[in-house]
Order: C-alpha cells, then sequence, then structure tokens
C-alpha cells in the first residue's frame, strides 16, 4: 500500500524559510498530482499549490505566489514544498496530498501524515 | 476563487440520528468536482465523497452527497459514534482549490 511520508516537525524564525517533503513509498508519481495543504492550529484545511510531477506542471494558491515553491525529484520520488518569509501566520500543520489522477483539478485520495512548522521568534 | 460556505459551523446531535451538512459555493463548480472529507483531531483528512455524490472506498452507505445548484450537501443516515468529527468539503473544479471552513459535528 502506497504511503506518502513527510518530513519531521521544524521550528524556524521569521524571515527565515522552511523546505517540507513528502516522499511516496510506491511509484505514485508517475500518474499523480501531488498537492500542498496547509492548517493552522485549530483551523480549517488550506490549498497552498501543486504539482504534476509527469510534466512538471505547477500551480500556486495567489495568496502563496511568489512565496512557495513545489518541486519534484522523481528519481526519489519526493515532492518538496519551500515557503519563504515565515512569519507567525505560518505555524501550522502541512500535508503533502495526493490527487487521484494526474492532474490538479482532483480529489485527495491519499494524505501524507503532516509535518509541523512552527514560526517563532 | 471560488468560497466555499459550510452550515452549520457546529451540529449537536445524538447517535442514530440524521446529519445533512450543508456547503454553499460562490460560484458554479465545474463538473460539481466536489469532495467531502471526515477529519478526527490528531489525525489527517478522510475522503468520503468525490464528484458531489460518489463514495470512496471503503465508505459505508450510510454516508450520502448530494448537490443542487450551488448546494451541496453530505448526509449521514444513522449517526455512529465514530462519525463524531469535522467534516469539510473541498471544490477541485477551478484553482485555485478551496475548501469550506468545516462542520463540526459533536455528541449532544
Amino acid at each position: 500500500q502506497v504511503q506518502l511520508v513527510q518530513s519531521g516537525a521544524e521550528v524556524k524564525k521569521p524571515g527565515s524559510s522552511v523546505k517540507v517533503s513528502c516522499k511516496s513509498s510506491g511509484d505514485t508519481l508517475n500518474i499523480h498530482a501531488i498537492s500542498w495543504v496547509r492548517q493552522a492550529p485549530g483551523q480549517g484545511l488550506e490549498w497552498m499549490g501543486g504539482i504534476i510531477p509527469l510534466s512538471g506542471t505547477v500551480d500556486y494558491a495567489p495568496k502563496f505566489q511568489g512565496r512557495v515553491k513545489i518541486i519534484a525529484d522523481e528519481f526519489t520520488r519526493t515532492v518538496f514544498m519551500e515557503l519563504g518569509s515565515l512569519r507567525s501566520e505560518d505555524t501550522a500543520v502541512y500535508f503533502c496530498a495526493r490527487g487521484a489522477a494526474a492532474t490538479l483539478f482532483n480529489w485527495f485520495d491519499l494524505w501524507g501524515q503532516g509535518s509541523l512548522v512552527t514560526v517563532s521568534s | 476563487e471560488n468560497v466555499l460556505t459550510q452550515s452549520p459551523g457546529t451540529l449537536s446531535l445524538s447517535p442514530g440520528e440524521r446529519a445533512t451538512l450543508s456547503c454553499r459555493a460562490s460560484q458554479s463548480v465545474n463538473s460539481n468536482y466536489l469532495a467531502w472529507y471526515q477529519q478526527k483531531p490528531g489525525q489527517t483528512p478522510r475522503l468520503l465523497i468525490y464528484g458531489a455524490s460518489t463514495r470512496a472506498t471503503g465508505i459505508p452507505d450510510r454516508f450520502s452527497g448530494s448537490v443542487s445548484g450551488t448546494v451541496f450537501t453530505l448526509s449521514i443516515s444513522r449517526l455512529e459514534p465514530d462519525d463524531f468529527a469535522v467534516y469539510y468539503c473541498h471544490q477541485y473544479g477551478g484553482s485555485p482549490l478551496t475548501f469550506g471552513g468545516g462542520t463540526k459535528v459533536e455528541i449532544k
């Protein structure tokens, strides 16, 4: 059974960047898109952007445009999300989520376990 | 951006009762590309419904989804103890993908 395994918790200073990884245990990146969704403490879910590894197509939510970068390494079956210019409001659990097909316009049928990013001075 | 508004914010019900959750989109959702997820504290979201009304694999038939215009509904016919959680709707018909704010179903 394919799993998405994310990197561990991070504590970052305001103004710095964080890079979170999401590794697939199976050959899923060839046939699925991967999105990043975050959840602030006690809050709802927020889509940040996604990537279709097969084509390299990326799309970002306007709110994060210019501050987020999503890349995929097919050889290591890993997708990375880098968020810059961190502020306290970016404190959240960051999830990677697999789209049901190789398109960004899809439901999410598999989620990583989440990575807590804490932004604090 | 297609804003999804879920109501009510909290639903207080007893096991065995029927739950009706609403998700209203600010604009039409392309091809009714809307999903529902269940999330329990400390857990990842679990896919329940996609395409507005198709149950995901392994989801019991007490969960059902429907749509009328831009209003999507998730119904749980007879609540079981395991169903008390937060439910989110999610539209994937256009960019940016968006989620509703969630409905918490709590035990009365």
